[in-house]
């Protein structure tokens, strides 16, 4: 089962930020949290990932709770092409294995 | 740097047959993992290898079996299909330590 609980859909304003929630209060101290997405039958995109700091990269930031319960994705300033399904998942460093979830389905609007 | 190719694209196949999927990692990764995806239970693990061994198993029947080669390119094999078989096929290339990435999938039809 997924490691991880994140609303089944959200919509977001073109150009403004758009912020995605993600549950993961059984996470433990070993486990990173990564975001992927995809685009309507295309392979997943890597977006980003972090242990407990904040991160953020050319696509996203990634904003991770004190207590690693929880963490919010956030795409700065989104557009349409940003409408995808968009995955959170704990997971160790140990191996490559992803636990995806049912993911939180953006719908950008203009 | 080119990125993960998987191949074929797609592919129609008989209940009853095999069929062979083939996957080549980003150049330097040494992990390939295989998931399947379907509109009624997602994005599922199937197998990853590492350095030609398989490291992580998924949920699946033995009828789904994998390899991987000393170029760490990947093949994957479904024998006796079945129409719950009809899917999208992806696999992900990484380091096998930090982020993986994805190709764009085989979509497999079973008729």
């Amino acid at each position: 089962d997924a490691k991880t609980t994140q609303p089944p859909s959200m919509d977001c304003a073109e150009g403004r930020a758009a912020n995605l929630p993600c549950n993961h209060s059984t996470i433990s101290g070993n486990e990173y949290v990564y975001w992927y997405r995809q685009i309507h039958s295309q392979g997943p995109q890597y977006i980003i990932h972090g242990l407990k700091n904040n991160e953020t990269n050319e696509m996203a930031s990634l904003i991770i709770t004190e207590d690693r319960k929880s963490s919010t994705l956030i795409l700065p300033h989104a557009t349409l092409r940003d409408t995808a399904v968009y995955y959170c998942i704990v997971r160790d460093n140990a191996g490559n294995m992803l636990t995806f979830g049912g993911g939180t389905r953006l719908m950008v609007k203009p | 740097k080119a990125g993960v190719t998987q191949t074929p694209r797609y592919l129609i196949k008989t209940r009853g047959q095999q069929v062979t999927l083939s996957c080549s990692p980003i150049s330097g990764h040494r992990s390939v993992s295989w998931y399947q995806q379907t509109p009624g239970q997602g994005l599922q693990f199937l197998f990853e290898y590492f350095s030609e061994t398989q490291r992580n198993k998924g949920n699946f029947p033995g009828r789904f079996s994998g390899r991987q080669f000393s170029n760490s390119r990947s093949e994957m094999n479904v024998s006796t299909l079945e129409l719950g078989d009809s899917a999208l096929y992806l696999c992900a290339s990484g380091t096998g330590y930090t982020e993986a990435f994805f190709g764009q999938g085989t979509r497999l039809t079973v008729v």
